[in-house]
Parts: C-alpha cells; structure tokens; sequence
C-alpha cells in the first residue's frame, strides 16, 4: 500500500516552459487535492477533486489546470511557468471531507528561472 | 477574515524534555481542528483531530487541547525525542468541513538537540 505517491521529486523550469505533475494513490479516495506551500504561508489550495471527472478551483488556481481522469491519479498542469510558480507542491487524498482525514503525497520541489 | 495563528514559528529544545505548541483561530463556524507533523522533506501526516466538543485529545506522547471558547488549541509534546524535530501545522475546517475551506498555519518548527 502505497499511499499517495507524487512524480516527479525535484524538477527545474524555465520561464514559459510547460509540464504536469502526476499525483497517484492507492487508498479509493473519492477526494484529491492540490496544495503549494511557500517558506512563510501555510498550504494554500490549487484545486481540488470531489471524484473522478471532476475538478474544481482552490484559493490559487491561476496558472494551473488540472485533470482527473482516473479516481486514482490527479494531475496538475503548468501551461506556461513563470518565476511565481516556484514552490514545494503536495497532493493529498481523503475519502470524503468533513472530518475526514487528508493523506499527503511526499512532495515536489519545483524551481522556475 | 478566517485564519490560523500559530506561536512560537520555532523552538529548540533539549531531548526529553517537554513542550507546547499554540494555535489561535478566527475560522467560523468550525468543524475541526487537526494538528499535523511534517517531517523535513515529506508531506504533513494528521496526529489528532479535535471536533467541537472535544477538550483534549491523547496521541502517545502528543496531547492536543482544544477551548472552542477562546479558540484556541495546544499541542504538548511529552518526554521530546529527536524524531519530532519537525513542524507542526494546524489546520482548522470550516463550514461544515467543506473541501475548500481548510485553513492551514504556517506552522511552529521544531528542533529536539541531543
């Protein structure tokens, strides 16, 4: 049992250029989300999924598209990074909300020049 | 403006010594409370979740408290060892503990020296 696995680990941009960051998991989990977390700020919600084919906006969407077209994987899409992207990015699961809990993937350490 | 406070942002302290986190909130309603540990270079993991009408919640060493009252929650670390060197996050729900409404603090940072 895997959990919540994240790929890539560290990836390094330059400015415009694109990619996806896959986030896997194992568990059945209706709900996936997506996080940054900056030195200074706590976790702040890209989007999120409530199952599969859905998506829909967090507190910083801007940037970023995502897609759900599996239960178990949640990819987000960088079309064109710039410098403001640089951050660590978890993925978390749960299986419902409320007072469910949240299961975080390892992290992804992006860095955009 | 709904938001999570926590003190002190970092803290040393000896191995086996004991040691309290704070966290101050202004998110209403509320659902729940969780702490989370994050270990250097991993994703957050929940240790407790405190829901309205819980007072105080126990995790081996770690004991969560909780005063909806004055919002306000502790986390206690008992007997440190140096694995919990690690920042500790808390996490209030909102609104029913809707998906969105999550609001996380930017954590105290714990460093536990031999």
């Amino acid at each position: 049992n895997a959990g919540v696995t994240q790929t890539p680990k560290f990836r390094v941009l330059k400015t415009g250029q694109s990619m996806t960051l896959l986030c896997a998991q194992d568990m059945n989990h209706e709900y996936m989300y997506w996080y940054r977390q900056d030195p200074g700020m706590g976790l702040r919600l890209i989007h999120y999924s409530v199952g599969e084919g859905t998506t829909a906006k967090g507190e910083v969407p801007d940037g970023y598209n995502v897609s759900r077209l599996k239960k178990q994987n949640f990819l987000l899409g960088l079309e064109s990074a710039a410098p403001s992207q640089t951050s660590v990015y978890f993925c978390a699961s749960s299986y419902n909300q409320g007072d469910n809990e949240q299961f975080f993937g390892p992290g992804t350490r992006l860095t955009v020049l | 403006k709904n938001q999570v406070e926590q003190s002190p942002q970092s803290l040393i302290i000896l191995e086996g010594k004991n040691c309290t986190l704070q966290c101050n909130y202004t998110v209403s309603p509320f659902s729940n409370l969780r702490w989370y540990k994050q270990d250097t270079g991993r994703g957050p993991v929940s240790l407790t979740i405190m829901t309205f009408s819980e007072n105080t919640k126990s995790n081996g060493r770690y004991t969560a408290t909780l005063d909806a009252d004055t919002k306000q929650s502790s986390l206690h670390i008992t007997a440190s060892q140096l694995s919990d060197s690690a920042s500790y996050i808390c996490v209030v729900s909102g609104y029913g503990g809707a998906t969105n409404k999550l609001i996380f603090g930017t954590g105290t940072l714990l460093a536990v020296q031999p």
